[in-house]
């Protein structure tokens, strides 16, 4: 599976659009990208997946090139309680584990 | 909308003691999984099971450690003879199908080995 990386922190401010990039420089042609967020003392949640382009859902947007060497997550209008950490993950058709990195701490100031 | 549950919420055990840990999927879930966290890093793979079978699994995942699904519902980890390295917050997850689908973990367990 390709390596990921991506920031280990960020910081944000209530309102503000928070964009987190991933790298994953070895993406295989059947990869997806995939992004979780965890909140302190809970288990992961998924937040979006896709392959390329745009996908959007409630929550967030996903931005991957047509190379498919990174993604950026993008969270728009941020409060804090979106405080967590965001996971960035490649996974393949076949996937079933899922491979988790350190992720990016996102810290909120009001 | 419905939720992966585990019990219990935190174990308490002594080394060398057996731990049972129980998760029950969102029904119509046939994949499943354990993940463990030790706190401060990184959540890890241990095992996925489908169709009553390990499927997958990680180093991590060793002879002390089994899982079943032993009456159709709930699906149990098992740590044979506790260490205090087993100390951590251990995720179940379930997913309807395999390959790239979402996965749905519950709230965990944390197990305390003194």
């Amino acid at each position: 599976l390709a390596k990921t990386t991506q920031p280990i922190s960020m910081d944000s401010y209530e309102g503000q659009e928070v964009n987190i990039t991933c790298s994953h420089n070895n993406i295989a042609t059947n990869d997806y990208i995939t992004w979780y967020q965890q909140f302190p003392s809970q288990g992961p949640r998924f937040i979006i997946q896709g392959y390329k382009t745009k996908v959007t859902n409630e929550v967030a947007s996903l931005f991957i090139p047509a190379d498919r060497k990174s993604s950026t997550l993008s969270l728009p209008r941020v409060s804090l309680s979106d405080t967590a950490v965001y996971y960035c993950l490649v996974r393949n058709q076949a996937g079933t584990a899922l491979i988790f990195g350190k992720g990016t701490t996102l810290s909120m100031s009001s | 909308e419905p939720e992966v549950t585990q019990t219990p919420s935190h174990q308490v055990t002594q080394m060398g003691q057996e731990v049972i840990l129980r998760c029950v999927p969102i029904s119509n879930h046939l994949y499943f999984y354990w993940y463990r966290q030790i706190l401060g890093q990184k959540v890890e793979f241990l095992v996925s099971f489908y169709n009553n079978e390990i499927s997958e699994k990680s180093e991590i995942f060793d002879d002390q450690f089994s899982v079943e699904r032993p009456d159709g519902s709930n699906f149990t980890l098992k740590i044979r003879s506790t260490k205090l390295e087993d100390s951590a917050m251990y995720f179940c997850a379930t997913s309807p199908r395999q390959g790239p689908h979402e996965q749905y973990f519950g709230p965990g367990t944390r197990l305390t080995v003194t």
